[in-house]
């Protein structure tokens, strides 16, 4: 498996502002994944994220609302840009060490006001 | 594309007791892995098992084994001598088998059910 983290645990912003979160693993992997958790629902994956190349969105996500970096093999970044309260979910960064299985980091708890 | 469907939003089983969800899924792949994942109240999603659909033996960890009908297209967990610990959102989950570093290797989640163990 993999040791995940990811930062801030949670935050309240105001709407029309920017929030980075950060993912960090302990080893390194090829795969970066980023999920967004709707209050009351499912998973839905936003884009995938490979070190050295640009990520690849979901339909219904565009990169001028959600970028990623994905500057080395253990670290990516998601903004969500220009939030209002729609954006409020939790969002999950996860990783496929060996193509197999995904292990998910604690999540980031977002509220917009 | 692929579909997962839990059929069961909530349910309710007494410490001790052994229970039962449901997940069926829709797929035209011939190799694939499905999972069930656990969201407790803490939000971390947690890996309960995995299964290859290639492998006919159904797995099994700990308290915790599925049931695999591939034919069928079921995928269904027992939880056996259930603990309050096991209270938690559970979602079941399908990823085709792709090449590493190939296909985005994509997990496809179920709306979840929720079990709460009752003491």
């Amino acid at each position: 498996s993999a040791v995940i983290s990811q930062k801030p645990s949670r935050d309240i912003c105001q709407r029309g502002t920017s929030l980075t979160i950060q993912c960090q693993v302990d080893s390194q992997v090829t795969m970066m994944f980023w999920y967004r958790q709707q209050p009351g629902q499912s998973l839905t994956l936003i884009a995938t994220a490979n070190q050295g190349s640009e990520a690849t969105y979901e339909s219904g996500f565009v990169i001028d609302k959600f970028p990623i970096s994905r500057p080395n093999l253990t670290f990516s970044t998601l903004t969500v840009s220009n939030m209002s309260p729609e954006d409020s979910s939790i969002y999950l960064c996860s990783v496929d060490p060996f193509g197999e299985t995904q292990y998910f980091g604690p999540g980031t708890r977002l509220l917009v006001l | 594309a692929q579909t997962v469907t839990q059929s069961q939003p909530e349910m309710s089983v007494q410490e001790a007791e052994t229970v039962t969800l449901s997940c069926t899924y829709d797929t035209s792949e011939n190799n694939y892995y499905l999972f069930w994942y656990k969201q407790p109240p803490s939000r971390q999603m947690i890996l309960v098992i995995r299964q290859e659909a290639y492998k006919q033996q159904n797995a099994t960890e700990n308290r915790f084994s599925v049931n695999f009908q591939k034919a069928a297209k079921s995928f269904s967990l027992k939880i056996s001598d259930s603990q309050l610990g096991d209270t938690a959102m559970y979602f079941c989950a399908f990823m085709k088998h792709g090449n590493y570093g190939g296909a985005t290797n994509k997990l496809i989640f179920g709306t979840g059910t929720l079990l709460a163990v009752q003491p």
